[in-house]
């Protein structure tokens, strides 16, 4: 699989949008992008995934460029809620030993202030 | 409509003693897996089962067994607790298939402590 780079941390202002980058540059042409994000000590939750077209849900917006080396996580209306690991993953779609596995990083700790 | 439930939510075992993590899903997902989390790190795999009847080794997988009682069930054993052992577990649980790509459940962890 894929690695990925994320900064080990960032700040954003309540009702502002938080963009978190990610790099992988070394992805191949059947990994998708996935997005979790960890809160405290809870469980991680599942937010968003893409291949190659820009994906929007309910929570957020992911953003892949068009070589795929990065993407970025938006979150358009940040809320204190939403202080907490982000995890950035490539993930095989399908055949090979690491078919269907997450490989967690460090990830990128959010944090969201008044 | 409960998700992963894992049991127990806390342990405290002394070295050497065994134990069993439980964890159910209620989502008729077919791959099941099991993570360790320490403090200030990353999720890292211990075992999965890509489907009923079939377990494989992750990243670090020494110290554990895993049983795939069923379609909904998937245990965690520590056969002879260590203290290197002390972290979070999760387990959790995606509906696996070639062509398709789903997001993960996971469970809320067991903290356990081996002193």
């Amino acid at each position: 699989d894929a690695k990925t780079t994320q900064p080990p941390s960032m700040d954003c202002a309540e009702g502002r949008a938080a963009n978190l980058p990610c790099n992988h540059s070394t992805i191949s042409g059947n990994e998708y992008v996935y997005w979790y994000r960890q809160i405290h000590s809870q469980g991680p939750q599942y937010i968003i995934h893409g291949l190659k077209n820009n994906e929007t849900n309910e929570m957020a917006s992911l953003i892949i460029t068009e070589d795929r080396k990065s993407s970025t996580l938006i979150l358009p209306h940040a809320t204190l809620r939403d202080t907490a690991v982000y995890y950035c993953i490539v993930r095989l779609s399908s055949g090979g030993t690491s078919y269907g596995k997450l490989t967690f990083g460090q990830g990128t700790i959010l944090t969201v202030h008044p | 409509n409960a998700g992963v439930t894992q049991t127990p939510k806390f342990q405290v075992l002394k070295t050497g003693q065994s134990m069993t993590l439980q964890c159910a899903q209620d989502m008729n997902h077919n791959s099941m897996y099991w993570y360790r989390q320490d403090p200030g790190m990353g999720l890292r795999l211990i075992y999965y089962s890509a489907s009923e009847g079939t377990t494989d080794k992750g990243e670090v997988p020494n110290g554990y067994n895993v049983s795939r009682l069923n379609k909904r069930e998937f245990s965690l054993r520590l056969e002879s607790a260590a203290p290197s052992q002390t972290s979070v577990y999760f387990c959790a649980s995606s509906y696996l298939d070639r062509g398709s790509n789903y997001g993960y459940t996971f469970g809320s962890g067991t903290r356990l402590t081996v002193v």
